[in-house]
């Protein structure tokens, strides 16, 4: 079946224009996951959602970041007045959600380059 | 803070060698222990996981054991090939928001022929 897909694969802007990502989960998981990989650094949490409650945010690093998902489904981080070391590959999950966390499926990446 | 520590960072073996990735983490209030492996330009694979109540998990030829009490993990990689050569990550979920997973820097494979 299909799995996590993101859109764009490459992303390059201006620095202080606003961008925004966009991921598909894989239908029926209820849970989505945003994370970034800046050049030499590893895997950073950003935001996550499960179903209907709050969202966990405390992995953006500013309020120049945001993410919506709209009916439970697709996804957009949105990041305002782009700034060069937001420069990174943005990577989006899903998963399945019980009562513990379930196996989460990433897709392919959006990279942002900031100029 | 919870933190994911991988050793090495980086490993370089002939093909056919048995070889050992090590993590460790701070925080032994996990939800579960997943490997990841990267490719370049690629997104992330997801190799095994093993829940908080397990002690290992096997995929061919792949074996990852945890120990909450210790704090540790590691990815067993049997007779090993070229096409392992890759990044591995060691990723916990748990914590204040059992959604959110914490990565390791990761151990950087090179399996040459």
């Amino acid at each position: 079946g299909a799995g996590v897909s993101q859109s764009p694969s490459n992303k390059v802007t201006e620095k202080g224009k606003d961008v925004e990502l966009r991921c598909d989960p894989i239908s029926g998981h209820t849970a989505l996951y945003w994370y970034r990989q800046s050049l030499g650094q590893g895997l950073e949490f950003l935001i996550y959602f499960q179903g209907n409650s709050a969202p966990d945010k405390s992995g953006l690093p500013s309020d120049r970041f945001s993410a919506e998902r709209t009916g439970g489904s697709v996804s957009t981080l949105t990041i305002q007045r782009t700034q060069q070391e937001d420069s990174a590959v943005y990577l989006c999950a899903s998963s399945l959600q019980g009562l513990t966390p379930y196996e989460q499926y990433f897709g392919p990446g959006t990279r942002l380059t900031v100029t | 803070k919870q933190e994911v520590t991988q050793i090495p960072a980086a490993l370089s073996v002939p093909e056919g060698e048995n070889l050992v990735l090590n993590c460790s983490f701070t925080d032994s209030a996990i939800y579960n222990l997943q490997w990841f492996r990267q490719d370049p330009g690629k997104g992330l694979t997801s190799l095994l996981l093993i829940q908080s109540s397990q002690r290992e998990q096997t995929s061919g030829r792949l074996n990852a054991s945890l120990d909450k009490s210790s704090g540790r993990s590691t990815l067993y990689i049997a007779a090993s090939q070229p096409g392992d050569s890759a990044t591995y990550l060691c990723v916990r979920a748990g914590g204040t928001s059992y959604g959110k997973l914490t990565f390791g820097q990761g151990t950087i494979l090179t399996v040459h022929p």
